[in-house]
């Protein structure tokens, strides 16, 4: 069975901190592993994808298949990174997409 | 182009009473989904429907039920309520198109089942 861990329900960083949000994941296969980000008051979407390996809104996340991780790091917070972040799995189309519990990024001013 | 529209965005109900949650996309996808998000659990599938016409059991399926109306229409159904089900319900689509995969989500319903 799949898996996705985000042991940090909640993160608080400080403005120009670096951020990493952590995921791990356990699946058999080859996975895609996707951030989605839900601002307050507005719906989640997809931050970034790992097959793009894009950076959106200064986010990078690299598949790390050795230690089954996907984290996701910014070098400096901003305040408007405060949001929930769900990282997500993906195998065999998207009726199979597990999302880990989510964490909460705080960034204090 | 509203995306995804959810309604209604609030609903309270009694254990016992039933209800339809509303779901349609204008974006012409093919795949629909229903979710649940619950403090500590993330987001779980509740039923998917990979096309019109066609609905299949996802990870939480248990007292819901769903209809794929039409193409742009998802609805799921709680027959009989339970405080079980309080939750915040979420639907999504994606797109046919391999290049651009992801979910695209509504707003979200927020149920409290007393």
């Amino acid at each position: 069975a799949q898996r996705v861990t985000q042991p940090e329900k909640l993160l608080s960083v400080f403005k120009g901190a670096p951020v990493e949000l952590k995921c791990n994941y356990s699946y058999s296969g080859s996975p895609e592993l996707f951030w989605y980000v839900q601002y307050s008051r507005q719906r989640l979407q997809l931050l970034l994808r790992h097959i793009s390996r894009e950076s959106i809104k200064g986010f990078t996340a690299d598949l790390n298949k050795g230690e089954t991780s996907f984290h996701l790091k910014k070098p400096f917070a901003q305040e408007e990174d405060s949001a929930m972040y769900y990282c997500a799995l993906m195998s065999g189309g998207y009726q199979k997409v597990t999302f880990g519990i989510g964490t909460k990024l705080q960034v204090i001013p | 182009n509203a995306g995804v529209t959810q309604t209604p965005k609030f609903q309270v109900l009694k254990t016992g009473q039933s209800m339809t949650l509303q779901c349609a996309q204008d974006m012409n996808h093919n795949s629909m989904y229903w979710y649940r998000q619950d403090p500590g659990m993330g987001l779980r599938l509740i039923y998917y429907s990979a096309s019109e016409g066609t609905t299949d059991k996802g990870e939480v399926p248990n007292g819901y039920n769903v209809s794929r109306l039409n193409k742009r229409e998802f609805s799921l159904r709680l027959e009989s309520a339970a405080p079980s089900q309080t939750s915040v319900y979420f639907c999504a689509s994606s797109a046919p198109d391999a290049t651009n995969e992801k979910l695209f989500f509504g707003s979200g319903t927020q149920l409290s089942v007393l």
